[in-house]
């Protein structure tokens, strides 16, 4: 079946303009996780989808990110105002239950990479 | 919190020698382990994983053993082939809330031919 589509695979943006990514995780996942991937930093958690319940924040590096998923699939991941440090691979992520079955798999995306010039 | 250390890389070996790649971390909990895999431009795959002390995970001639008592999880191949050129990354994710996953740096492996 289908996997894990982001949009769009690249993007070059100028500082200081808004940007969007879109996610859209395998059919029937509940649970949907955004990480990014650069150079200086390695990889890390942004934020966690989960049903309906609130999101966990705890992974975004300022208020200027925010993400959204509408309808329990799609999600957009939205960076306000970017900078040059914000350049990096953006990675979707999703899985069958998340939290609530320990050893659920995440399945990733191709990723958008992102250049802030 | 939690974190994962790899060995540093790049790691550079001849097709069919022996490789390893060490993997340790530090979690307050009891963590599922994994590990990733990224071909060239390709996405991240997950290799192979184990969820609790003394499992081994295994997959394509990898292997990889939950060591509780050495917080590791070193990933091994017996004979590696030019196709397991890639990066790997060792991860874990807690077993409470969003068992997000927290990654080690990332170990870029070539294999010559």
């Amino acid at each position: 079946g289908a996997g894990v589509s982001q949009s769009p695979s690249n993007k070059v943006t100028e500082k200081g303009k808004d940007v969007e990514l879109r996610c859209d995780p395998i059919s029937g996942h509940t649970a949907l996780y955004w990480y990014r991937q650069s150079l200086g930093q390695g990889l890390e958690f942004l934020i966690y989808f989960q049903g309906n319940s609130a999101p966990d924040k705890s992974g975004l590096p300022s208020d200027r990110f925010s993400a959204e998923r509408t309808g329990g699939s799609v999600s957009t991941l939205t960076i306000q105002r970017t900078q040059q440090e914000d350049s990096a691979v953006y990675l979707c992520a999703s899985s069958l239950s998340g939290g609530a079955v320990s050893t659920d798999t995440q399945y990733f995306g191709p990723g958008t990479r992102l250049t802030v010039l | 919190g939690d974190s994962v250390t790899q060995m540093e890389g790049p790691v550079t070996l001849s097709e069919e020698a022996f490789l390893t790649i060490n993997c340790t971390y530090t979690a307050t909990g009891y963590p599922s382990l994994f590990w990733y895999v990224q071909y060239p431009g390709e996405g991240l795959q997950l290799l192979l994983k184990a969820t609790k002390a003394d499992d081994k995970g295994s997959n394509k001639g990898f292997e990889a053993t939950y060591r509780k008592e050495t917080t590791s999880f070193h990933l091994e191949k017996g004979s590696v082939q030019v196709s397991d050129s890639a990066v790997y990354f060792c991860a874990l994710s807690d077993r409470q809330g969003a068992q997000k996953l927290v990654f080690g740096q990332g170990t870029r492996l070539t294999i010559n031919p």
